[in-house]
């Protein structure tokens, strides 16, 4: 079956701190993979993707995300958070073609002290 | 940049009424998508429409849900008769070539 598991529900880190976030996923082929982020009362933003290539990707805001293939995972990190960072983020798997939809995480929420 | 509109941004409508869910997707995209989430759960896909068609539709998408592209350029979402459960927020997407992008959804409340 495909799924998505963010195991993280909450995550709170300080500010400048490292931040990594974390995805597994189960997919029959080979995906597409998203990070969305989702500000409080916003729609979803895409952070960055993965389609193949460098399994290292750069996304905006700073966030980055690594591919390892061998352990079905697609982490999500930043080196230094700023406290605008706070929101929750929402890792999705899609096809890699066609219409299929995409299948997301339940979701990790981020809080930022200060 | 091209975006994902969708109106209206909150709608407050009474059980057992009929909504409709507007969205313009990226003009030159060619799926298009509704998904779902109910405060404090994960977004869930409810339908994607190819081709001035339905291609996939998940369980929550019965009877009482309904899908069309009216003028080539909106894209809408009917709920025939609302129901408490159907209170989420709704999110339309559209997809080109790759990653689909997403509106800033409609927070549908049913009271």
């Amino acid at each position: 079956a495909q799924s998505v598991t963010q195991p993280d529900i909450h995550i709170t880190v300080s500010e400048g701190a490292s931040l990594e976030l974390r995805c597994n996923y189960s997919y029959g082929a080979t995906p597409y993979l998203f990070w969305y982020v989702q500000s409080p009362g916003q729609g979803l933003q895409l952070l960055l993707k993965y389609f193949s290539g460098d399994t290292l990707v750069q996304g905006i805001k700073g966030f980055e995300a690594e591919f390892k293939r061998s352990q079905s995972s697609f982490n999500l990190r930043k080196p230094s958070v700023h406290w605008s960072d706070a929101a929750e983020y929402f890792c999705a798997v899609g096809p890699s073609g066609g219409y299929n939809k995409l299948i997301f995480g339940a979701g990790t929420r981020l809080a930022v002290h200060p | 940049e091209p975006e994902v509109t969708q109106t209206p941004s909150h709608q407050v409508t009474q059980m057992g009424q009929e909504v409709i869910l507007r969205c313009v997707p990226i003009s030159n995209h060619l799926y298009f998508y509704w998904y779902r989430q109910i405060l404090g759960q994960k977004v869930e896909f409810l339908v994607s429409f190819y081709n001035n068609e339905i291609s996939e539709k998940s369980e929550i998408f019965d009877d009482q849900f309904s899908v069309e592209r009216p003028d080539g350029s909106n894209f809408t979402l009917k709920i025939r008769s609302t129901k408490l459960e159907d209170s989420a927020m709704y999110f339309c997407a559209s997809r080109g070539a790759t990653e689909a992008f997403f509106g800033q959804g409609t927070r549908l409340t049913v009271v």
